[in-house]
């Protein structure tokens, strides 16, 4: 099947710079997307990469590399406000079906 | 700004019911999707439709079934409701530049 894997869960620290990384099978998906997700709320999209390499949006970077089947979500200067989830996601070339990963519950503290 | 729209933000429901749960979408997308998401289990593709008339199961099709009569529409039919769909409902569409969500809605079937 086509699997998308990222962490459970990541912790950090207000101000500080993280990293959530995402992996995929190469073959199965035509680009990633990211969104963030608040505690009941729908998840809110952050960026799609469709090309490799790194795309920056404010505080958020994503970058993609399909050789590889790698992307991560690069949050900067975190603010309490950023503890959500954060999903990401693969159109699959094949079917059109829109496939997430578990997500990642990240939670920033003081 | 794209918007997706569900039709209720909380129902409830008795079980044994036939509920249905529509969304509507402004931005001309030919993909469109249901989800439910629990604790737990991230999110789980119900159905998926990427034309009018035209449907896939994803992979909880079981107890729903899906319409899509017009592009901007596509509806979520639990044709008995049972206890065990209480859950968040989301919609989703999308086309080539991005994927979108409705603000969801929060089902419980007493």
């Amino acid at each position: 099947g086509q699997n998308i894997d990222q962490p459970t869960e990541m912790t950090a620290t207000e101000g500080a710079i993280v990293q959530i990384n995402c992996t995929y099978q190469t073959s199965g998906f035509n680009g990633l997307f990211w969104y963030q997700q608040h505690a009941g709320e729908a998840p809110t999209f952050l960026s799609y990469n469709v090309l490799d390499g790194l795309e920056e949006k404010g505080r958020f970077s994503s970058f993609l590399s399909r050789s590889k089947g790698y992307s991560y979500l690069l949050l900067k200067e975190l603010q309490m406000k950023d503890s959500a989830s954060y999903l990401c996601a693969g159109p699959s070339s094949n079917t059109g079906k829109l496939i997430f990963g578990q997500g990642t519950t990240l939670q920033v503290k003081p | 700004d794209v918007k997706v729209t569900q039709s209720s933000r909380y129902l409830v429901k008795r079980t044994g019911e036939k509920v249905f749960l529509e969304c509507v979408q402004d931005m001309d997308h030919e993909n469109m999707f249901w989800y439910r998401q629990d604790p737990g289990l991230g999110l789980r593709l119900i159905y998926f439709s990427y034309d009018v008339k035209m449907k896939e199961k994803g992979d909880i099709p079981e107890g729903y079934s899906v319409s899509r009569e017009k592009k901007e529409r596509f509806s979520l039919i639990l044709e008995s409701a049972s206890t065990n769909q209480t859950s968040m409902y989301l919609c989703a569409s999308s086309n080539r530049a991005g994927a979108f969500f409705g603000q969801g809605t929060r089902l419980t079937v007493v």
